[in-house]
Formats: C-alpha cells, structure tokens, sequence
C-alpha cells in the first residue's frame, strides 16, 4: 500500500518564526488533506490539496503531485499553532485516508 | 450546518467486557461514515467504513465489528477488549473529497 511520511517528526518554534512541513508520498493520489490535531485531540481540516497551491490566511499548502511530495507553510506562528499536524492521502475513490505519523509543533511564547 | 457527535467521550473497560461506541451525523443524509484509531504515537489508521445502512466495509482483521442501524447512526462495537484496544477512536463523514472528523471517545482498557 501507499507509504505516507512525514518531516520532521517533531519541531519546536518561538512565536512569530516560520517553518514548513513536508509530506512524502509513495504512489499517485487522488486525494491529499492536511490536518490539524489540537491538544484537546479534536482533528480540523486545514486543505484539500491534490495538487497546486493554496492559501489560507497565515497558512499555505503546495502539493507537487508528479514528484510525490506536498508543503504546509506556516507563517509567523501562534501557539495556538501548536500541535500535530497530519498529512493524509487516498487513491481511490472510496475516501479511504492512509494518515501520516505527523509532526509534533510546538511554538514558545 | 453539519454536526458529528461522538458519545462517550471517555471510557475506561475491564479486558473481556463489551464495547459500543456512537457515532451520529446531524445536518446531512447518506453520508459516508468511517472509524479511525489512534494509538499512542500519533498515526490514524483506518478501521471501518461505510456508504449506507447495513453497508459496511473492515480496512483490519480485529477484535472490533461496526455496524450502521440508521442513516446518520455508526457504531464501533466489540464482544470482549483487548488491552491492545486501548486508543483514541474518531469518527469522521466525508463531504466531497474532505472528511470532518468528530470530538472522539478515549478508550483505556485495564
């Protein structure tokens, strides 16, 4: 099956520093999300990301499809940042997501 | 707007005794439902999903069996725990391409 990994594992940031996650995936996808998982566990959508870029306030995401890998930038982060952020993609129609281990943020005030 | 409940949010079960978790979907019909684990160490992994009443589809051979008695209605459910049954359960709809997970239920079996 496919192989999702995700760097780094874990990353720790003072506010207002920049950073991006990277996602690497084993085979073509038609479907790729990025996730974000609070303290608290509850997981929020941040993208829909097959391919291209997209942007959302101080948070982007660029999936380069043909070579496997896709981006999550986080701009001048918060700590309300903080937490595990999830790549997870599928490849067929029925939705099925194959997550990623994520990566562990966390942004000092 | 569309909801996703989870109930109970928390659980702590003796091995050998029975489980039923809930899942319901407010705001829409005929969602896609699905049932992820996450054990420690972060990574969700598929459980059960399903596209209608009585249509269930198992991802892992396992301890646990799903069922989907209503439109909105999905439930995790097992005979006898395991201690390795521990995790974090998250029920998730799918809408379009993306999938909106629920609150959770945190199992602990001792």
């Amino acid at each position: 099956g496919i192989q999702v990994e995700q760097s780094p594992p874990d990353l720790i940031l003072q506010e207002g520093a920049n950073s991006t996650l990277r996602c690497n995936f084993s085979d073509s996808v038609n479907n790729l999300q990025w996730f974000h998982q609070n303290p608290w566990g509850q997981l929020i959508n941040l993208f829909y990301i097959p391919s291209g870029t997209k942007q959302n306030g101080r948070l982007s995401a660029t999936t380069v499809a043909t070579e496997r890998y896709s981006l999550l930038y986080i701009s001048s982060s918060q700590t309300t940042d903080s937490g595990v952020y999830f790549c997870a993609v599928a490849y067929n129609q029925g939705g099925k997501l194959i997550f990623g281990q994520g990566t562990e943020l966390s942004v000092k005030p | 707007s569309q909801t996703i409940h989870q109930w109970p949010a928390t659980l702590v079960q003796p091995v050998g005794s029975p489980l039923s978790l809930e899942c319901t979907v407010e705001g829409t019909s005929n969602p896609n439902l699905y049932w992820y684990r996450q054990a420690a160490g972060r990574g969700l992994q598929l459980l059960f999903y399903s596209v209608g009443i009585g249509q269930i589809s198992s991802e892992v051979p396992q301890n646990l069996s799903a069922s989907r008695p209503q439109d909105r209605q999905f439930i995790l459910s097992s005979k006898k725990l395991l201690l390795s049954d521990s995790g974090f359960y998250l029920c998730a709809w799918r809408r379009g391409e993306t999938q909106y997970f629920g609150p959770g239920t945190r199992l602990l079996v001792l």
